[in-house]
């Protein structure tokens, strides 16, 4: 089954612990992003990635890393997070940056 | 600034009655509009997908238009049910990234 699954699902962490969002897709997607959805604020980009070893900013990167070294995996890493990194993230993936996304079902973090 | 707006931001109707959800967008560049569906704390589920040459777009019960030019499309889902109740967004593609409105929640009563 084609699908972009993201782990954990839910998180729970405390200010300052290191943590890491995986995320894969098995549909061969060249193009991958991540969003966070916040309540008033809508989906916003964090970063995308057009193919391996290249990745840019979106709108909302301060406080978050990524790197793609496999096509598959697009990994999203919050060295040292706060609590207004509280959200909920998803990854979504694309042949290309012009084509249908598909979106993970989501990350539920919260941090203390 | 791509700003994505949809009207309105709630609707609840009667089952069986037909949903007309619209979208507006500031930035008429854009590559394609893509409606999502979204039910509570969960992902996003792509409904349709309309190319910037495209006009309309069909999948069973949805149909979907497309105004480039003025910056409007409109979802119609015909003959509502229950299991539509869900939260419906709007996303542009510009720029190498999604811009999405803030959705419009919609409740179907039996």
């Amino acid at each position: 089954e084609a699908q972009v699954t993201q782990n954990p699902r839910y998180l729970i962490t405390v200010t300052g612990k290191k943590l890491t969002v995986t995320c894969s897709q098995n549909m061969n997607h060249e193009y991958m992003s991540w969003y966070r959805q916040d309540p008033g604020l809508g989906l916003r980009q964090i970063y995308y990635s057009m193919n391996v070893e290249v990745t840019d900013k979106g709108d909302v990167p301060e406080g978050y890393k990524v790197s793609r070294k496999e096509k598959r995996n697009f990994p999203l890493i919050l060295e040292s997070p706060s609590p207004n990194q509280t959200s909920l993230y998803f990854c979504a993936s694309s042949f290309g940056p012009r084509d249908e996304f598909y979106f993970g079902a989501g990350t539920r973090l919260s941090v203390l | 600034k791509q700003e994505v707006t949809q009207i309105p931001a709630a609707l609840s109707v009667p089952e069986g009655e037909n949903l007309v959800l619209n979208c507006s967008f500031t930035d008429s560049a854009i590559y394609n509009l893509q409606w999502f569906r979204q039910d509570p704390g969960k992902g996003l589920t792509s409904l349709l997908l309309i190319q910037s040459s495209q006009r309309e777009q069909t999948s069973g019960r949805l149909n979907a238009s497309l105004d480039k030019s003025s910056g409007r499309s409109t979802l119609y889902i015909a003959a509502s049910q229950p299991g539509d109740s869900a939260t419906y967004l709007c996303a542009v593609l510009n720029d190498y990234k999604l811009s999405f409105g803030a959705g419009t929640t919609v409740t179907v009563r039996a």
